[in-house]
């Protein structure tokens, strides 16, 4: 699986759009980009995937480049309970059950 | 609308005891799947059922064992319980075991410590 680069920490005001950018330059024709988010203490939230077109959801956006060598995951309005780790994964679409979380990104909402 | 809930969600055990992690996911979906999650190490996925009455072994099966026992439940357990085995504990479930448009969703997890 295409390993993943996100910046280690973002801050955002409450209200506006949170955009968290992710780099994938080695993936691959059939691996999804998929975006978790873990709040403090809780289980991994699904919050969006694509392949290669733009997506959204009640949640969040994701557009992902052209050449699919990067992702934008923006949340249109953030709130304070927006405030958690953001992990952006690639994985084949064909392979099965593990989830490889990276680092991720530390989003703060500030009033 | 539960989704996957996990009890208990704290345990403390002592080394040598054993004991079950339990899952159930009310969403109909054909595959669980048991991770743990260390600090820096990220989520570990440790065994997966992919329907009803499979099991497969993950990136870290051993000192587990799993039961799918029906298709809502599929347990974890801890025969002898090591102090490298303290982690927090996720269930999960999707509809289909690999990744091609098959989100998997979360509980909210077991934080078990062994002393």
């Amino acid at each position: 699986d295409a390993k993943t680069t996100q910046p280690p920490s973002m801050d955002c005001a409450e209200g506006r759009a949170a955009n968290l950018p992710c780099n994938h330059s080695t993936i691959s024709g059939n691996e999804y980009v998929y975006w978790y988010r873990q709040i403090h203490s809780q289980g991994p939230q699904y919050i969006i995937h694509g392949l290669k077109n733009n997506e959204t959801n009640e949640m969040a956006s994701l557009i992902i480049t052209e050449d699919r060598k990067s992702s934008t995951l923006i949340l249109p309005h953030a709130t304070l309970r927006d405030t958690a780790v953001y992990y952006c994964i690639v994985v084949s679409g064909g392979s099965q059950g593990n989830l490889i979380f990276g680092k991720g990104t530390k989003l703060s909402v500030k009033p | 609308n539960a989704g996957v809930t996990q009890t208990p969600k704290f345990q403390v055990l002592k080394t040598g005891q054993s004991m079950t992690l339990q899952c159930a996911q009310d969403m109909n979906h054909n595959s669980m799947y048991w991770y743990r999650q260390d600090p820096g190490m990220g989520l570990r996925l440790i065994y997966y059922s992919a329907s009803e009455g499979t099991t497969d072994k993950g990136e870290v099966p051993n000192g587990y064992n799993v039961s799918r026992l029906n298709k809502r439940e599929f347990s974890l357990r801890l025969e002898s319980a090591a102090p490298s085995q303290t982690s927090v504990y996720f269930c999960a479930s999707s509809w289909a075991p690999d990744w091609s448009n098959q989100p998997q969703h979360f509980g909210d997890g077991t934080r078990l410590s062994i002393l």
